[in-house]
């Protein structure tokens, strides 16, 4: 069973910020996590990923709340091809149940 | 990232055939490969874990006798699909497990 707790929709305004939030209330200390997007008919992207700090890449930055229950995707400057299914999962980095596990996502729609 | 190639893209075949999808990983040894299964309007649903020279590890529910794995090498995982009926019809996803997970671009089996 997918351990986190996303909306299921949102929308967002061409240029705008998008804002995804994703609580993961039990998750574990050794536990990451993730953020995939999928797009229609397409196979899931990567990211962003982390622990505890947050992260900033290319792409995205990843807000993990302090005591790590939830964690907010930001896209800073949303654009219609952001328009996709967004994935917030907690999965260990290795071993044997290194395994991601999908939960239902949020569909992101960004207007124009 | 790693590079995944997934092929076909898409397949067409008549109820009771068997069809193969072919999972390589391009530019990274893949000890481990993951296969997805999407049903329409839903979440990638694992099926099994695929790991080079052993038998694959199926979720349960999913059954090994009809979705064939053999990861023979590091850079190919093959499903292949028996006596497929339509409701096997759905969009099978591959990924492998190197720095994070890579995804293929998925393969939209229609079973007629």
């Amino acid at each position: 069973d997918a351990k986190t707790t996303q909306p299921p929709s949102m929308d967002c305004a061409e240029g705008r910020a998008a804002n995804l939030p994703c609580n993961h209330s039990t998750i574990s200390g050794n536990e990451y996590v993730y953020w995939y997007r999928q797009i229609h008919s397409q196979g899931p992207q990567y990211i962003i990923h982390g622990l505890k700090n947050n992260e900033t890449n290319e792409m995205a930055s990843l807000i993990i709340t302090e005591d790590r229950k939830s964690s907010t995707l930001i896209l800073p400057h949303a654009t219609l091809r952001d328009t996709a299914v967004y994935y917030c999962i907690v999965a260990l980095s290795g071993g044997s149940n290194y395994k991601l596990t999908f939960g239902k996502g949020t569909l992101l729609t960004v207007n124009p | 990232g790693a590079v995944v190639s997934q092929h076909p893209s898409w397949v067409i075949c008549k109820s009771g055939t068997s069809v193969k999808i072919e999972c390589r990983s391009l530019d990274f040894q893949a000890t481990t490969m993951f296969w997805y299964r999407q049903f329409p309007k839903q979440s990638l649903m694992l099926m099994a874990t695929s790991n080079e020279g052993s038998k694959a590890t199926y979720e349960q529910g999913v059954e090994k006798d009809k979705f064939l794995i053999n990861h023979a090498s590091l850079t190919l995982s093959t499903l292949t699909v028996t006596s497929a009926h339509p409701e096997d019809s759905s969009f099978y996803i591959c990924s492998i497990r190197g720095i994070g997970y890579t995804f293929g671009s998925g393969t939209r089996l229609t079973v007629v």
